[in-house]
């Protein structure tokens, strides 16, 4: 049973354009909600995160949208320039017991 | 200010054989998490360690143990190899009391023959 569901599994946008990655989740103990960016051969790297008492966080071109009743997030990354294509990972973890919860990722292509 | 570091960066193994993986954490982190991720796949938790104890596991068999060592680095082993456990082991690290951010180190490639 996959807790964090991701949405699309691939994506392709061109450069200057919005790329918009979507999550939800079903374990309403879920209160950290992060996305992590992973190239290939590397670890995953925190891109931006959020606590379900704010509906959105901005961070640079990187924006994060939460809608709790929905149990759903998306990140949104504004002007998308080649260098942002990798996979892009969301996850959720209670405070609780600090296990991050992963969803499937999203492989997202810049063309230039 | 060093991040997360990880040894060896590749392994080649074959099955039957055990395997130890070794994390430093980043600076100021007491708290270190293990996880697998296959091949295009997200990664699952293995376990965590904390003041040198398990304090989490995840749904992985008993070859799969770990150590937390009084400097905080942690070391991952795998006894019994099977072809399945061919995979990037990351290691990723925390404040116990801060917030729930995790910070990965570049990973382990095993590969198992």
């Amino acid at each position: 049973q996959q807790q964090v569901k991701q949405s699309p599994q691939s994506l392709i946008v061109q450069k200057g354009g919005i790329s918009i990655i979507n999550c939800a989740y079903e374990n309403t103990a879920f209160d950290y909600f992060p996305w992590y960016q992973q190239f290939p051969g590397k670890g995953p790297a925190l891109l931006i995160a959020i606590r379900p008492d704010v509906s959105e966080k901005k961070e640079g071109r990187f924006t994060i949208s939460f809608n709790k009743s929905a149990k759903q997030f998306s990140l949104h990354i504004m002007d998308s320039q080649p260098g942002d294509s990798a996979t892009y990972f969301c996850a959720a973890s209670p405070q609780s017991n600090r296990k991050l919860i992963w969803g499937l990722g999203t492989s997202l292509a810049v063309n230039p | 200010d060093a991040g997360v570091t990880q040894s060896p960066t590749h392994l080649i193994k074959t099955r039957g054989q055990q395997v130890t993986l070794r994390c430093s954490p980043k600076s100021g982190h007491d708290t270190v998490s293990w996880y697998q991720q296959a091949l295009g796949q997200g990664p699952q938790f293995i376990f965590q360690y904390y003041e040198e104890e398990e304090r989490q596991r995840g749904n992985f068999p008993d070859r799969f143990s770990g150590h937390q060592f009084p400097n905080y680095s942690s070391e991952l082993n795998v006894n019994a190899l099977l072809l399945g456990d061919s995979a990037l082991y990351l290691c990723a690290s925390q404040a116990w009391g801060g917030t729930n951010e995790q910070f990965f180190g570049p990973g382990t490639r095993l590969t198992v023959l």
